[in-house]
This record gives structure tokens, C-alpha cells and sequence, in this order.
């Protein structure tokens, strides 16, 4: 089965790099993805890798995929306020609808 | 409009009626997705549409619940004989194929008193 599983709180100081880990269960997974939701407002996609790449950098962004652990993570580097909101992780496998996780909310501190 | 359009944004009804919820994808987009998302729970796949291709209904929660897809853009989600757990935010997301990136909707939060 199909399961993602995210921490569902990560607090970081302004200016620190957050780190936002996701764990997959589906080895056949062909994309993943992170969104970005932030209150009141629908998903953003932020990036996302295909499943034989390992990392993928986009400016503030770096995504890292280990394939051998089913592990994905998303870093921010110099995390601003305008950084918090909720980030979900999802995965795509094969012709099925995304699976996401339960999100983890990015508290920014002063 | 650029993006996907849900409607209402806001809708309030009462428990034991029926509701329709309304998306409108981006034009051009083949895939369209429907999803849920209750407080703590993260996003719930319910259903998913692929060009003329039969939808993939697996992920509804029970028979109460259905959805179409007119002329392969609109799609309007129906929740029959709403109940207080369908009280949850609904998104609609597009696709312009079903392996790229999916953009969504605002959203439609649904509550049932």
C-alpha cells in the first residue's frame, strides 16, 4: 500500500536552513513532490524530482532523494517568515492520483 | 481565468442535505483530481479523471459521494445526505497530463451543522 508519512511540526530560527523530511513506502513511486500551503490558500508546488535523480537544486531549494531508504527531504536555506506555512510531500506512482502526507507545519522564529 | 477555479469558496449546509461542489481546470489540462482534506488528517485522495478514460473512484469514502466530468473540463462533486465528518476542506487540482505537476484550486471549506 501507499503511505507517506511527514513530522507534522518543524521550528526553526529566521535565517537557519530548515530541513522538512518525508518517508514513502512505494517503491515504484515516479515523481515527488513538495507543496507549499500557506493558511487560507490552496497548494503550491514548490518542486519536485523524478524517481532516478537524487538531488535537485532550485535556488533556496535543494530536494535530496535516497531511493535505498525511501527517503525525501526538502531544505530551505535562510529561512524567511514568508517561509511559513505547511509543507506536504506527495508521491506519483504509475498512472495513480498523488498520495500526500499529513503535512509538516514550518514555524519561523524571530 | 490562469488557475483552477473551485466554487463556492465558503459553503455551510445542513446535516442530511445534499451539496455540490464546482472545479474548473485550467483550460487544456486532461487530468483533474479531487481532494480532501479534514483538520489534522492531510489530503485524502477521492477521485480522479484522465481524459475520456473511466475515472479511478477508489479513493471515495462511501456512495454518498460522486462526481462527473462534463465535456472533459467542468467537474462537480456531490455529497448526498451530508454528515458532520464530511466537513472538511475539498480541493480540485489539474494537470495537463497525468504525470506532470498537478496545480490546485483555493479550495472549497464545506461545513456540516
Amino acid at each position: 500500500g501507499e503511505d507517506v508519512e511527514q513530522s507534522l511540526f518543524l521550528s526553526v530560527r529566521e535565517g537557519d536552513s530548515s530541513v522538512i523530511n518525508c518517508t514513502y513506502t512505494d517503491s515504484s513511486s515516479t515523481y515527488l513532490y513538495w507543496y507549499k500551503q500557506e493558511p487560507g490558500a490552496g497548494l503550491q508546488l514548490l518542486t519536485y524530482i523524478f524517481s532516478n535523480m537524487d538531488m535537485k537544486q532550485d535556488q533556496r531549494l535543494t530536494v535530496l532523494l535516497n531511493k535505498k531508504d525511501k527517503h525525501l527531504s526538502l531544505r530551505i536555506a535562510d529561512t524567511q517568515t514568508g517561509d511559513s506555512a505547511i509543507y506536504f510531500c506527495a508521491e506519483r506512482v504509475g498512472a495513480d492520483g498523488l498520495t500526500f502526507g499529513k503535512g509538516t507545519h514550518l514555524i519561523i522564529q524571530p | 481565468g490562469a488557475g483552477v477555479s473551485q466554487s463556492p469558496s465558503n459553503k455551510v449546509t445542513e446535516k442530511g442535505k445534499d451539496v455540490e461542489l464546482r472545479c474548473d481546470p485550467i483550460s487544456g489540462h486532461t487530468a483533474l483530481y479531487w481532494y480532501r482534506q479534514s483538520l489534522g488528517q492531510g489530503l485524502e485522495f477521492l477521485i480522479y479523471f484522465q481524459g475520456n478514460s473511466a475515472p479511478d473512484k477508489s479513493g471515495l469514502p462511501s456512495d454518498r459521494f460522486s462526481a462527473e466530468r462534463t465535456g472533459g473540463s467542468v467537474s462537480t462533486l456531490t455529497i448526498q445526505r451530508t454528515q458532520q465528518e464530511d466537513s472538511a476542506v475539498y480541493l480540485c487540482a489539474s494537470s495537463l497530463a497525468r504525470e506532470t505537476e498537478a496545480f490546485f484550486g483555493q479550495g472549497t471549506r464545506l461545513t456540516v451543522v
